[in-house]
């Protein structure tokens, strides 16, 4: 099915684990991006990529990694777990320039003990 | 450095009445600015949009919002709530290719 996908859609683990979330994409949209969204913050940008192999950080960054190989796959990995990144995690993706919309995929809710 | 802010967390109407959600932002040059709606335990849907032109723009599901440059605000409204209207709705600011929300406004409308 075309659209943006995520997986897992629901992740427990413990803290100092790596966790990686993966985002997949079927429109070839250059733009893709991940927020975690927490009450009270909204949503909040990690990471984002302009294409393939171009990645920056967003207002979040600390504790994750990206990497963007394939236009269409944008993973995020925790690489030590803390509890404080616990939280719900979208994944999103648009055509590119400042006026285009972005399309989210389902989330991932991450809880870390 | 770009800011939204949503003034308020909860917004209550009554079916059939208009509804209006504020959102204000702060950016230092012309601004691009979304309205997108969260359903629960789902990913965030777009519903419209300003880039430049008419300061009324129209979006999905009858929904509209105004573009007041003088006020620096982009209140999303709605003449006729429906019950199926009642979820979370984020304004975004997109301004150097980065996209800053606001914390959300949840609606609840009311048979």
């Amino acid at each position: 099915d075309a659209g943006i996908t995520q997986s897992p859609r629901y992740k427990i683990t413990e803290t100092g684990r790596q966790v990686t979330l993966m985002c997949h994409q079927t429109w070839s949209h250059s733009y893709m991006f991940w927020y975690r969204q927490d009450l009270g913050h909204g949503l909040r940008l990690i990471y984002y990529s302009a294409a393939a192999d171009i990645t920056d950080k967003g207002e979040v960054p600390d504790g994750y990694v990206v990497s963007r190989s394939k236009t269409e796959n944008f993973p995020l990995t925790l690489e030590s777990a803390t509890r404080s990144q616990t939280s719900v995690y979208f994944c999103a993706s648009s055509d590119g320039g400042a006026i285009e919309t972005q399309y989210f995929g389902p989330g991932t809710r991450l809880l870390v003990l | 450095a770009q800011s939204v802010a949503q003034p308020e967390d909860q917004v209550n109407v009554a079916e059939g009445n208009p509804l209006t959600v504020k959102c204000t932002y702060s950016v230092s040059g012309n601004p691009y600015l979304f309205w997108y709606v969260q359903y629960p335990n789902r990913g965030l849907q777009f519903l419209l949009k300003y880039i430049t032109g008419d300061n009324l723009v129209k979006g999905s599901y009858g929904f509209e919002a105004e573009f007041n440059k003088s006020q620096t605000s982009f209140h999303l409204k709605k003449p006729s709530a429906l019950v199926s209207d009642s979820a979370l709705y984020f304004c975004a600011v997109r301004y150097a290719g980065k996209s800053t929300f606001g914390d959300g406004t949840t609606l609840t409308v009311k048979p």
